[in-house]
């Protein structure tokens, strides 16, 4: 079965860096994901796209600091720089057989 | 530019229908899949449908029989029809532009 596992929960200071981890189960390990970012009582917004040879695609208008990469089955988001506006939960997505697949989502908290 | 407008949600009762419509404009719906992905109150995405460029489409387990996506090129807008709903499906509904564009959301809530 096709499964994202993200953490539910990270923090990270101001100014500082924070690496999200999505892993995918077992068997689906060198599938493309997506990250998508969604503040506060806000839509998501698409940041990059991660393809299976670790090459990743920022959305339009997404910073460099917002960077992906992958080892094997685990995808990374990593962001620089923290800025408040970052304080938002942070989904990765992929494609199963004529479906998508959610992770459940991090929180990230800027301190 | 590129956007996404849905429109239609509401308060309906258990068993009822409603029709959720997302407005496009910066590109052609019928050029790219579509899709839909819902909210429930707190908690994370839940993909529901897609219509793919060629017509075909495709439904998550939950709601499989119950809601139909559909799409009317002329007006650019993409639609949700949902039927038999419980309260289960009360959710912020959300289109996506392939992957790579969302909408800002319209609330159903499904309650008597």
């Amino acid at each position: 079965q096709l499964v994202l596992t993200q953490s539910p929960s990270a923090s990270a200071s101001l100014g500082a860096s924070v690496k999200f981890t999505c892993t995918l189960s077992s068997g689906h390990g060198t599938y493309a994901i997506t990250w998508h970012q969604q503040q506060p009582e806000k839509g998501p917004r698409y940041l990059m796209k991660i393809s299976s040879d670790g090459s990743h695609t920022r959305g339009d208008g997404i910073p460099d600091r917002f960077s992906g990469s992958r080892s094997g089955a685990e995808c990374y988001l990593t962001i620089s720089s923290l800025q408040s506006e970052d304080e938002a939960d942070y989904y990765c997505q992929t494609w199963g057989t004529g479906i998508w697949v959610f992770g459940g989502g991090t929180r990230l908290t800027v301190l | 530019e590129v956007q996404l407008v849905e429109s239609g949600g509401g308060l309906i009762q258990p068993g009822g229908s409603l029709r959720v419509s997302c407005a496009a404009s910066g590109f052609a719906v019928s050029r790219t899949d579509m899709t839909w992905v819902r909210q429930a109150p707190g908690k994370g995405l839940e993909w529901v449908a897609v219509i793919y460029t060629g017509g075909s489409t495709n439904y998550a387990d939950s709601v499989k029989g119950r809601f139909i996506i559909s799409r009317d090129n002329s007006k650019n807008t993409l639609y949700l029809q949902m039927n038999s709903l419980r309260a289960e499906d009360s959710a912020v509904y959300f289109c996506v532009r392939d992957y790579d564009y969302w909408g800002q959301g319209t609330l159903v809530t499904v309650s008597s």
